[in-house]
């Protein structure tokens, strides 16, 4: 079956602006994740939802950073005011139950900030 | 936090070597996980592994959850088992570890 989708692949974006990333969780996953990636380090978990409902996103950077699944599907991560710092790869995931269950990952979107 | 170390750092072998990578981590977790990302960034799933051994071809884990370590062997390396190895643990998110760097020479 399908596994994550991720797009665009990638991204490059100018100092300044906004950038939207969607993801496509497997199908019939409730949850979904959103991790970070910077060059050379592991990912790093930014939100988590479970169905439409976002249980948890302490580990957005700051408030540029915004992410919705409105339909308990589909998500995007928002990043508003883009920084050079925000350049990185930024990984979806999901899994079939809860958080703890085994999560399945997306291929990525390299966001490069010039 | 948490944390989760992995090592080797960095691992060279020749194809048809064997490798054990380890994973050590400082809490108690609810479960564990093993990912291969290979050279085009793909984190692949290889164990879903809380406690005890499982093996799938030419790779085999154990977690020993009471000591708090991670064990993944890789056995008769190929070309295609270069890229970075990841453990990660959950306790209320996934915190991945450090990465093992695996590259295999023919």
């Amino acid at each position: 079956g399908a596994g994550v989708s991720q797009s665009p692949r990638y991204k490059v974006a100018k100092r300044g602006q906004d950038v939207a990333l969607r993801c496509d969780p497997i199908s019939g996953h409730v949850s979904l994740f959103w991790y970070q990636q910077a060059l050379g380090q592991g990912p790093e978990f930014l939100t988590y939802f479970q169905n439409e409902a976002q249980l948890d996103k302490s580990g957005l950077p700051s408030d540029r950073f915004f992410a919705e699944r409105p339909e308990g599907s589909v998500s995007t991560l928002k990043i508003q005011r883009t920084q050079q710092e925000d350049s990185a790869v930024y990984l979806c995931a999901s899994s079939l139950v809860g958080p703890g269950s085994e999560q399945y990952f997306g291929p990525g979107t390299r966001l490069t900030v010039t | 936090g948490i944390q989760v170390e992995q090592s080797p750092p960095d691992l060279i072998l020749q194809e048809g070597a064997n490798s054990t990578l380890r994973c050590n981590f400082s809490d108690s977790v609810n479960n564990l996980q093993w990912f291969h990302q290979n050279p085009w960034g793909q984190l692949i799933n290889l164990f879903y592994i809380p406690s005890g051994t499982k093996q799938n071809g030419r790779l085999s884990a154990t977690t020993v959850a009471t000591e708090r370590y991670s064990l993944l062997y890789i056995s008769s390396s190929q070309t295609t088992d270069s890229g970075v190895y990841f453990c990660a643990v959950y306790t209320d998110k996934l915190i991945f570890g450090t990465g093992t760097r695996l590259q295999v020479f023919p």
